[in-house]
């Protein structure tokens, strides 16, 4: 069975700009969770998405949003790219809301801004 | 606001050690405890679960305890091995939230 897959793997924006990144979930999973992960630290909670609606968002600027299809995948999008958005950007599914139980991670996708 | 704390931040031992890794949380009203793996520049892998009803789960080598009423989790390796070299984070989440709050690691060295 596919795990987790998140596209592009890598990523080079300059400031200013707006990116997508994508997740597919792992097939029969209807929870997609977004994290940021910087450089040194633990991931930090972004969105979460649960049959389709978001059911919870942590501290980000509105510069960044988020959805789900119906299919369950979903794609992070975020603009005015600053410098500090530079990050390792994780999504999670799991078949229960949030992380209920366990959440099965992608491998990630890696933003530059330059 | 939950916050998660991991000690120590890193830690380098010979291979055959059994080892203790430590995450305190602030607020005991979670619904679970994660711990994860994290190989460099790769995502997260999850190895154990602990529902707050729980005190322990094993798999393998791996043991992790909770304690909620003090707010502490530890994760027991036993017998390391070099292919156990990775970043352990820990993670507890609250259904107010519905988020995961993660510690910042344990980078973990296992030297042949």
């Amino acid at each position: 069975d596919a795990g987790v897959t998140q596209s592009p793997t890598h990523l080079i924006k300059t400031r200013g700009q707006h990116v997508t990144l994508r997740c597919s979930p792992i097939s029969g999973h209807k929870s997609v969770s977004w994290y940021q992960q910087v450089l040194g630290q633990g991931p930090q909670f972004i969105f979460q998405y649960y049959e389709k609606e978001e059911r919870g968002r942590g501290n980000f600027p509105d510069r960044f949003s988020a959805r789900q299809f119906p299919n369950y995948s979903s794609e992070l999008n975020v603009n005015a790219l600053l410098l500090g958005d530079s990050a390792l950007y994780l999504c999670a599914s799991s078949s229960r809301e949030g992380a209920k139980n366990i959440q099965y991670f992608g491998a990630g996708t890696r933003l530059s801004v330059l | 606001k939950q916050e998660v704390t991991q000690i120590p931040a890193a830690l380098s031992v010979p291979e055959g050690e059994n080892l203790v890794l430590n995450c305190s949380f602030t607020d005991s009203a979670i619904y679970n405890l994660q711990w994860f793996r994290q190989d460099p520049g790769k995502g997260l892998t999850s190895l154990l679960l602990i529902q707050s009803s729980q005190r322990e789960q094993t798999s393998g080598r791996l043991n992790a305890s909770l304690d909620k009423s003090s707010g502490r989790s530890t994760l027991y390796i036993a017998a390391s091995q070099p292919g156990d070299s990775a970043t352990y984070l820990c993670a507890a989440y609250d259904t107010g939230r519905r988020a995961l709050t993660f510690g910042s690691g344990t980078r973990l060295q296992v030297q042949p």
